[in-house]
């Protein structure tokens, strides 16, 4: 079975352009987070959608949005991108948005800004 | 915001020895799960705990969740370098959120 499949892997982009990430869960899973990875670091959440709504969202500012399609993929995006946006973004699915349904990731976009 | 505090940092080691890792926090969690991540990859589960005291074993590695519910540990038993990554603690604040709280992660690099 497919795990979370995530595209593109790999972007480059300038100052102030904006970009579009895309991640398609787990059959049957219904719920999506996106986390942002800097190098060295832990995963930081930015989003979680559940049922096409947002049910969650991390201390991020406005450039960032996301949301979630019928058939429960999910978008991220990021307006007027700065340096510090360079990161591995990872999105990560699970059956509902409780504690005992674990969340799986996939390999993630490498976002790197010039 | 809440934090957790992963130790040690990184850890090298001789194959066949055992590891020991761990989380804390000052903040009480509802589920503690650990990650491994190889580069260019995302995190892999590896092992989740739900209750106090509940210790679970996948293959070696063995986890438990703190009875206070403001830790968690990870062992790896007879490590070999396949087992070289980096492992990550993540933890649940509420039953109703998916915001895993993330650790900063420890290295291990195994010498064979």
């Amino acid at each position: 079975d497919a795990g979370v499949t995530q595209s593109p892997t790999h972007l480059i982009k300038t100052r102030g352009q904006h970009v579009t990430l895309r991640c398609s869960p787990i059959s049957g899973h219904k719920s999506v987070s996106w986390y942002q990875q800097v190098l060295g670091q832990g995963p930081q959440f930015i989003f979680q959608y559940y049922e096409k709504e947002e049910r969650g969202r991390g201390n991020f500012p406005d450039r960032f949005s996301a949301r979630q399609f019928p058939n429960y993929s999910s978008e991220l995006n990021v307006n007027a991108l700065l340096l510090g946006d360079s990161a591995l973004y990872l999105c990560a699915s699970s059956l509902e948005p409780v504690s005992n349904q674990p969340q799986h990731f996939g390999d993630g976009t490498r976002l790197s800004i010039l | 915001g809440q934090q957790l505090n992963q130790s040690p940092q990184s850890m090298f080691i001789q194959e066949g020895e055992d590891v020991s890792m761990n989380c804390t926090s000052s903040s009480i969690f509802n589920t503690w799960l650990w990650y491994k991540q190889e580069p260019g990859e995302g995190p892999v589960l590896l092992i989740a705990l739900y209750k106090a005291g509940e210790l679970t074993s996948n293959g070696r590695l063995t986890a438990q969740f703190g009875i206070t519910r403001k830790d968690s540990f990870l062992n790896i038993s007879a490590s070999i370098p396949s087992d070289v990554g980096i492992y990550f603690c993540a933890g649940l604040l509420r039953s109703n959120t998916g915001k895993l709280i993330f650790g900063q992660g420890t290295t291990l690099q195994v010498k064979p």
